[in-house]
């Protein structure tokens, strides 16, 4: 089983509706959760950090941690073609003497006019 | 902050031959990142110093690959001799904490 998976996509959500983002992880300790969007030929950057369960929202992404079904999530309200990228869900993983930011392979969204 | 500064952007190269990458991080971060990033395997972390010291290399391929920081500013990946699965795009990444990670554009490698 890999540490953090994601389906890769691509998903596919016509301009205005919402796109949602999963993420599973498999380390049951893991306390920070991260989600980062890359564009194509770009690197990484973080929009959203979530640490508690429940819902954090910041302008139209939400990001939604349920630690007992160990599943992260990323909601996007009113996408626009500026959101088509790859969304990389990161999360600290016990490695017993530290943790460590794993990263998953990422879900490719495409926004359609 | 102009953030953190990688070079080269494109590296060609012919298989056998020895690569070096460079990386300058943002000033006042401790923590210095080099990942890889492949379609197969995603953003994988090879390597990371706390205050120039490196701390987990586990994640380093094999002897081929090393990396220094000889100081708070500067920091080289080293590839020798490279093989065409090497051919990637490396990513330095540095960070204030362990947790967040601020990347720089990267260095598209291919060796031929």
């Amino acid at each position: 089983q890999k540490e953090v998976e994601q389906n890769s996509g691509p998903l596919s959500v016509p301009e205005g509706a919402i796109a949602s983002l999963n993420c599973t992880y498999s380390d049951r300790g893991s306390q920070s959760f991260f989600w980062y969007r890359q564009y194509s030929g770009k690197s990484p950057e973080l929009i959203m950090s979530i640490y508690s369960n429940g819902d954090k929202e910041d302008g139209r992404f939400t990001a939604q941690l349920n630690k007992a079904s160990q599943y992260v999530s990323l909601l996007i309200r009113d996408s626009q073609p500026s959101d088509s990228a790859t969304y990389l869900c990161a999360v600290t993983i016990n490695t017993g003497t530290a943790s460590k930011l794993t990263f998953g392979t990422g879900t490719r969204l495409q926004v359609t006019l | 902050d102009a953030g953190v500064i990688q070079s080269p952007r494109h590296e060609v190269t012919e298989m056998g031959q020895e690569v070096t990458l460079r990386c300058k991080p943002i000033s006042g971060h401790d923590y210095l990142f080099w990942y890889r990033q492949t379609m197969m395997r995603g953003l994988e972390l090879l390597i990371y110093f706390n205050n120039n010291v490196p701390i987990d290399d586990s994640g380093m391929p094999e002897d081929r690959f090393s990396a220094k920081m000889p100081n708070a500013s500067f920091s080289t990946l080293k590839i020798q001799p490279s093989e065409p699965r090497d051919s990637a795009v490396y990513f330095c990444a540095s960070s204030p904490g362990t947790e967040y990670r601020y990347f720089g554009a990267g260095t598209r490698l291919s060796v031929l």
